[in-house]
């Protein structure tokens, strides 16, 4: 069972470079989500998709844009990456908003 | 607003000896409550969940909790750690249906032969 896939697995960008990273789940969930985690916070909520065709800000939106391609897929876009984006950042999927969710072994991204 | 407050950012045991990582939460309602594990350059694996059953909650590896409502805590327990429980531990709340998740700042366990 593959469950929450994330592309790519480590990324080095420069400033004001743009990107995309991947997210697909296979286990047919409604809800969506996008975390990053720094040393000594936590995971932080950026965007979520409670359900197909809805997306909502999360704690830490800014210098992000989210696309929910369908039911599968949901992408997190970085327009102009900027050093403060440096982090790991994760995807998750659940049934339904306040269910365990389900993650992807995250995606590592340095920008210079 | 729910949070929740992870009482030890580190925690060190030796193996074969019991573990415990605190956690405390508010909320004015009943929360449903989860253990997360993270395995190093890994996401985020789930342990336990609490959803107002049974106040003792068993999960995998041996991991327990016990959600006592007078203290507002959901402290994991386990009586005899394994070097393989080396990780990074996470606290998470959430209020009611359609509230999001939130995560404590973890707790970083070390396991000492």
């Amino acid at each position: 069972n593959a469950g929450v896939t994330q592309t790519p697995k480590f990324q080095v960008l420069k400033t004001g470079q743009s990107m995309t990273l991947q997210c697909a789940q296979d286990m047919n969930h409604n809800s969506m989500y996008w975390y990053r985690q720094d040393p000594g916070m936590g995971l932080r909520l950026i965007y979520y998709s409670a359900s197909e065709g809805t997306t909502d800000k999360g704690e830490v939106p800014n210098g992000y844009n989210v696309s929910r391609l369908n039911k599968r897929e949901f992408s997190l876009r970085l327009e102009s990456a900027a050093p403060s984006q440096t982090s790991v950042y994760f995807c998750a999927s659940s049934v339904v908003p306040n269910q365990p969710q389900h993650f992807g072994d995250g995606t590592r991204l340095s920008i210079l | 607003a729910q949070s929740v407050t992870q009482l030890d950012s580190h925690v060190s045991v030796s193996e074969g000896t019991p573990v415990l990582l605190r956690c405390n939460y508010s909320s004015s309602y009943s929360p449903s409550l989860f253990w997360y594990v993270q395995h190093p350059n890994k996401g985020l694996q789930l342990l336990l969940k609490y959803t107002s059953a049974a106040t003792l909650v068993k999960g995998i590896n041996g991991f327990e909790a016990e959600f006592k409502k007078s203290e507002t805590s959901f402290h994991l327990t386990k009586p005899s750690a394994h070097m393989s429980d080396a990780a990074e531990y996470f606290c998470v709340v959430s209020l009611n249906a359609g509230n999001m998740l939130t995560f404590g700042g973890g707790t970083r366990l070390m396991v000492k032969p």
